[in-house]
């Protein structure tokens, strides 16, 4: 299975301010149809996920633009920058290249 | 709008057999496959699998093999996840969420088991 891995926030985040979240792939997810199959979602407290990005740097329909996804094959970037309240909850990163479907661990995101 | 509808929480015992579903609203239900996600209490996002509402054929991870069946009822734009012989293990919060060709786009609300003796 393709592992998917995903650090921890050293920190609290202040309101304002942006920040970075990594994800690493196993195995790289470039597809052979030239598409990188890495999707971000957040899951905010007591809530299912949504959909953020797709394709690794697609921003899904009404997603703010303070929301970009970046990456190579196999190592990811999503930036939020002006961070407000609201993006606090666990950020995952999933790939859908090859079955099965993994997700990474989560990055929570807190705010100051 | 596109909405998935799951079933209530769940208390159930070990052994026993348990069928949770998912009502797809506001789209053409056979258009786009539907997967299964798991989140243990406190843990992050499995993905269980997924079934074709076209064709009906499920694909299983392979940690889902075997006690996990994906069904459907199109006539309802219902997908159902049954889970037999449940264990302490199946505690957890199941998700339905529509496949696009890319990405899960919409997700149900989740649905709550807890499996205790």
């Amino acid at each position: 299975d393709i592992v998917i891995t995903q650090d921890e926030l050293s920190n609290p985040v202040t309101s304002g301010e942006s920040v970075s979240i990594s994800c690493r792939s196993s195995k790289s997810l470039l597809y052979k149809d030239g598409k990188t199959y890495l999707n971000w979602f957040l899951q905010r407290p007591g809530q299912s996920p949504q959909l953020l990005i797709y394709l690794m740097s697609t921003r899904a329909s009404g997603v703010s633009d303070r929301f970009s996804g970046s990456g190579s094959g196999t190592d990811f970037t999503l930036e939020i920058s002006r961070v407000k309240a609201e993006d606090v909850g666990v950020y995952y990163c999933q790939q859908l290249v090859e079955y099965p479907f993994t997700f990474g661990s989560g990055t929570k995101l807190e705010i100051k | 709008q596109i909405q998935l509808v799951q079933s209530g929480p769940e208390l159930k015992k070990p052994g026993e057999t348990v069928k949770i579903s998912c009502k797809a609203s506001g789209y053409t239900f056979t258009n786009y496959g539907m997967n299964w996600v798991k989140q243990a209490p406190g843990k992050g996002l499995k993905w269980m699998g997924w079934i074709n509402t076209n064709t009906g054929e499920p694909t299983y991870a392979e940690e889902f093999k075997g006690r996990f069946a994906f069904s459907l009822e199109t006539s309802a734009s219902t997908a159902y996840l049954q889970i037999n012989n449940l264990k302490n293990e199946d505690t957890a919060t199941y998700f339905c969420a529509r496949n696009m060709i890319y990405y899960f786009d919409y997700w149900g609300q989740g649905t709550t088991l807890t499996v205790s003796s």
